[in-house]
């Protein structure tokens, strides 16, 4: 079976600032990991996934995650934070059943001037 | 490039009727899903298809019906809607693959009174 916990329901940084997002997850199986970004009253957009290969993975808007398969984490990080970025960002994990995706709880993340 | 449609955008019910929401996909995509987000819950999985004919139930699927009769199309029944109901319903698919995401359409904000 698999999970992910997101920890910290809210994240208030300053722009410019990193910031950091943090997903772990629990996978009986070899999981696939992906972050979602979804802005308001807007559906989920992928910002960027781990398969297999590379553990550093880049995906859009500057965002950047790494899978590390000893602390069964999956931390969203960006170097410097800009006001489009405030959002609400959703880790997700599917595994051996491809069509299901297993959702964290979300990260509403609010950017100040 | 419409990618997955879903209507209505908004929904106002009365406890005890009945309506469908419907979710179009353009992909070609063999899976097809429904969740409904609610505060500090994250997307929980109604139902899901793996396929034209075939359905099966997810994390809260009590009170809503599916069916596949095409690829194209899954649409969500309620039965008789409840105010627990309220929730923002999201439909998504996936081609099924092990390094594809799940695409999701714009959401239905549906309210019971």
């Amino acid at each position: 079976a698999q999970s992910v916990t997101q920890l910290g329901s809210h994240v208030s940084v300053s722009e410019g600032a990193l910031v950091l997002l943090r997903c772990n997850y629990s996978s009986s199986v070899p999981p696939y990991l992906f972050w979602y970004v979804q802005y308001p009253n807007q559906g989920l957009q992928l910002l960027l996934k781990y398969t297999t290969g590379a553990t550093l993975v880049k995906g859009i808007n500057g965002f950047e995650a790494e899978f590390k398969k000893s602390e069964t984490s999956f931390h969203l990080t960006k170097p410097s934070a800009h006001m489009s970025d405030a959002a609400e960002y959703f880790c997700a994990v599917s595994g051996n059943n491809f069509n299901k995706f297993y959702f964290g709880s979300g990260t509403k993340l609010n950017v100040k001037p | 490039n419409a990618g997955v449609t879903q209507t209505p955008k908004f929904q106002v019910l009365k406890t005890g009727q009945s309506m469908t929401l419907q979710c179009a996909q353009d992909m070609n995509h063999e899976y097809m899903s429904w969740y409904r987000q609610d505060p500090g819950m994250g997307l929980r999985l109604i139902h899901y298809s793996v396929g034209a004919g075939i359905t099966d139930q997810g994390e809260v699927p009590n009170g809503y019906n599916v069916s596949r009769s095409t690829t194209e199309d899954f649409p969500l029944r309620l039965l008789s809607a409840a105010p627990s109901q309220t929730s923002v319903y999201f439909c998504a698919s996936s081609s099924g693959t092990k390094n594809t995401e799940a695409f999701f359409g714009q959401g239905t904000r549906l309210t019971v009174v």
